[in-house]
């Protein structure tokens, strides 16, 4: 079992839906959990992050953490076209310096 | 100003060739990082540098080897090159302490074909 598992999709919406991203994990360890966001041939790029279970939202962006069902989520309300990406949820462990843990992505396409 | 800034952005060479890869941040991070990202997308962790020190080494092979002459450059050797190692490699640089911690920056990738 890998320690991060996540749906590569591809996933597919109308623009102005609600997409539902997300990752389950085995390391119990895992304290900080990020979601990245990745154009065709460009770099990650951090969009959220949460310490430990709980929610935290910026703008259209909702994350979610469940610790205990050691599961993650990333909402996208009002989806539009600019958030055609591979989504990449990400987490590590609690001491400084470790390496990030991804998972294999999801493509999702949001259509016009 | 580029944060996380990586050469070549793309690379094609013949198996058996040994080349390099470099990299350079301005971010004042102490940690730096070189991920391995395959035709699947998947991103993977091969090592990371604190301050200058290797602090994470995957399982690599020793064909590959990262040196940093400072904690603001982290270049990576790769010797007797395998059509296996064609991948997009991706440097990533993030602060050792604080609350953000947690964000790693990163470069905008190295496209390595090897024919």
């Amino acid at each position: 079992q890998k320690e991060v598992e996540q749906d590569p999709g591809p996933l597919s919406v109308p623009e102005g839906a609600i997409v539902s991203l997300n990752c389950t994990y085995s390391n119990s360890a895992f304290q900080y959990f990020m979601w990245y966001r990745q154009y065709s041939r460009k770099g990650p790029e951090l969009l959220m992050y949460t310490y430990s279970s709980g929610n935290k939202e910026d703008g259209r962006f909702t994350a979610q953490v469940d610790k205990s069902s050691k599961y993650i989520s990333l909402f996208i309300r009002d989806s539009q076209p600019s958030d055609s990406a591979t989504y990449l949820c990400a987490m590590r462990l609690g001491q400084a310096g470790t390496a990030l843990i991804f998972g294999k992505g999801t493509t999702l396409s949001v259509s016009s | 100003d580029t944060a996380v800034s990586q050469t070549p952005k793309y690379l094609v060479t013949q198996m058996g060739n040994d080349k390099s890869i470099k990299c350079e941040q301005n971010l004042g991070h102490d940690t730096m990082y070189w991920y391995k990202q395959d035709s699947k997308k998947f991103l993977k962790i091969m090592f990371s540098y604190n301050n200058k020190e290797l602090i994470i080494n995957e399982t690599v092979p020793n064909r590959f080897s990262p040196k940093s002459p400072d904690k603001a450059h982290l270049n990576l050797h790769i010797n007797s090159l395998e059509l296996g190692d064609s991948a997009v490699y991706f440097c990533a640089s993030s602060p050792s302490s604080g609350m953000l911690n947690t964000e790693a920056f990163f470069g905008q990738g190295t496209r390595l074909t090897v024919v």
